[in-house]
């Protein structure tokens, strides 16, 4: 079964850092990896697709790259409203999730 | 605009049965795929189950045998039965349009959920 491994589980950070997140897979998944973000009490909201493809409407502060195996998600000049749960997700494995806190 | 509305979560005791719809609206499930997620409190995503478009149903290995999805093309709505309900089985429980080419399967967009509870 594929897994999809998260990392950091949780991270502090300040309004207008550079935070990075990375999500390995068990095995090749080419590029077809998709990164969502949650928000206490709210669905998840896909916000970047086939690795490094922003979603419709979704800032240009994030980003995604990778293939493979290994891949990061990076948000450049974090905002206020971007303090939320970050999950990769890849087939119907999800990661565990990181929560991008103050 | 895509839209996904679910319902029918509450309390139930172990043992019992439930079942949640998904009503959607701006696409036709008979047209799409639809997935059941699930999120336990303070815990991660689980993908639950789908039906195609052309009716082949999947679910995850927690819940096969248990839980059954179907959809009503009249209604436009999607259900999820729970029979034989277990504590674990607590959680929010989302529908989400997906998006399946090839290797590439996105959930976009979700509904707002609804809470089960299996407790005594």
């Amino acid at each position: 079964d594929l897994q999809m491994t998260q990392s950091p589980s949780s991270l502090s950070a300040s309004v207008g850092d550079r935070v990075t997140i990375t999500c390995q897979a068990s095995q090749d998944i080419t590029i077809y990896l998709n990164w969502y973000q949650q928000k206490p009490g709210k669905a998840p909201k896909l916000l970047i697709y086939g690795a490094s493809h922003l979603q419709t409407g979704v800032p240009s502060r994030f980003s995604g790259g990778g293939s493979g195996t290994h891949f990061t998600f990076s948000i450049s000049g974090l905002q206020p409203e971007d303090f939320a749960t970050y999950y990769c997700q890849q087939d119907t494995s999800f990661g565990g999730g990181t929560k991008v806190v103050i | 605009e895509v839209q996904l509305v679910e319902s029918g979560g509450g309390l139930v005791q172990p043992g019992g049965s439930l079942r949640l719809s998904c009503a959607a609206s701006g696409f036709a499930v008979s047209d799409n795929y639809v997935s059941w997620v699930r999120q336990a409190p303070g815990k991660g995503l689980e993908w639950v189950s789908v039906i195609y478009s052309g009716g082949t149903t999947y679910y995850a290995d927690s819940v096969k045998g248990r839980f059954t999805i179907s959809r009503d093309i009249s209604k436009n709505t999607v259900y999820l039965q729970m029979n034989s309900l277990r504590a674990e089985d607590t959680a929010v429980y989302y529908c989400a349009k997906e998006y399946t080419i090839r290797g590439d399967i996105r959930f976009d967009p979700w509904g707002q959920g609804t809470l089960v509870t299996v407790s005594s």
